[in-house]
């Protein structure tokens, strides 16, 4: 989805590095998310945001951290990034008073940790 | 842990033939969404169903829930080369949508 956009797309970074993944969105929403994927599995929450001053764990956030900027803006952050943490990274957003909670994807950003 | 669970975990049928995946889930739920995700892009939202509905429509899809069995199925007809692609299912409790592992359909020409 367009209105969804995340940078970089693909990253290779090395073992400790500190990176950050950027999320932008202009479809008006409140609600953010980042969820990561790995091969052959579903996608598992890392962290969420239901407005600019909330910031919620999820399912796995240990070695992540996240910074909402802006209505527009999620950034998840890796502190130190270890191998096992190579995986495809996706940001979402939501409007809990339109379709309820519908959740619109961006393209993804490709995660290597050498 | 993933509250849903897609059955089967991938899916071959020849174009024109119909397919079905199902979810099952464990808690009660608001409601069911099913996403479709093509090779390493974004999921995109394809319906959502209620807890208090039981079958839904949109174009070629078909969406049936049961609550009692805590399950659903995803109906995709007269199937195309472009439904190739993965599916999953994703259960919204009181905040969060939790998704499951999916089912990787492939539509044989």
């Amino acid at each position: 989805d367009a209105d969804v956009t995340q940078t970089p797309r693909n990253r290779i970074t090395k073992t400790g590095k500190r990176i950050m993944l950027e999320c932008s969105q202009t479809k008006g929403h409140d609600r953010m998310y980042w969820y990561r994927q790995d091969p052959g599995l579903g996608l598992r929450l890392i962290y969420y945001s239901f407005d600019v001053k909330d910031i919620n764990k999820g399912e796995i956030s240990d070695g992540y951290s996240v910074s909402r900027q802006a209505q527009a803006k999620f950034s998840l952050s890796l502190e130190s990034a270890i191998p096992n943490q190579t995986a495809l990274y996706f940001c979402a957003t939501s409007d809990p008073s339109a379709n309820l909670a519908t959740q619109y994807f961006g393209p993804g950003t490709r995660l290597l940790v050498l | 842990s993933q509250q849903g669970e897609e059955d089967p975990q991938a899916l071959s049928i020849q174009e024109g033939e119909n397919a079905t995946m199902n979810c099952s889930y464990k808690t009660s739920i608001n409601n069911l969404q099913w996403y479709r995700q093509n090779s390493g892009r974004g999921l995109v939202h394809l319906i959502l169903i209620r807890s208090n509905e039981r079958e839904k429509h949109s174009g070629r899809l078909r969406v049936t829930l049961d609550t009692s069995k805590k399950s659903s199925s995803l109906l995709i007809t007269a199937s195309r080369a472009a439904d190739t692609a993965s599916y999953f299912c994703a259960t919204q409790g009181a905040q969060k949508l939790v998704f499951g592992q999916g089912t990787r359909l492939t539509i044989n020409p």
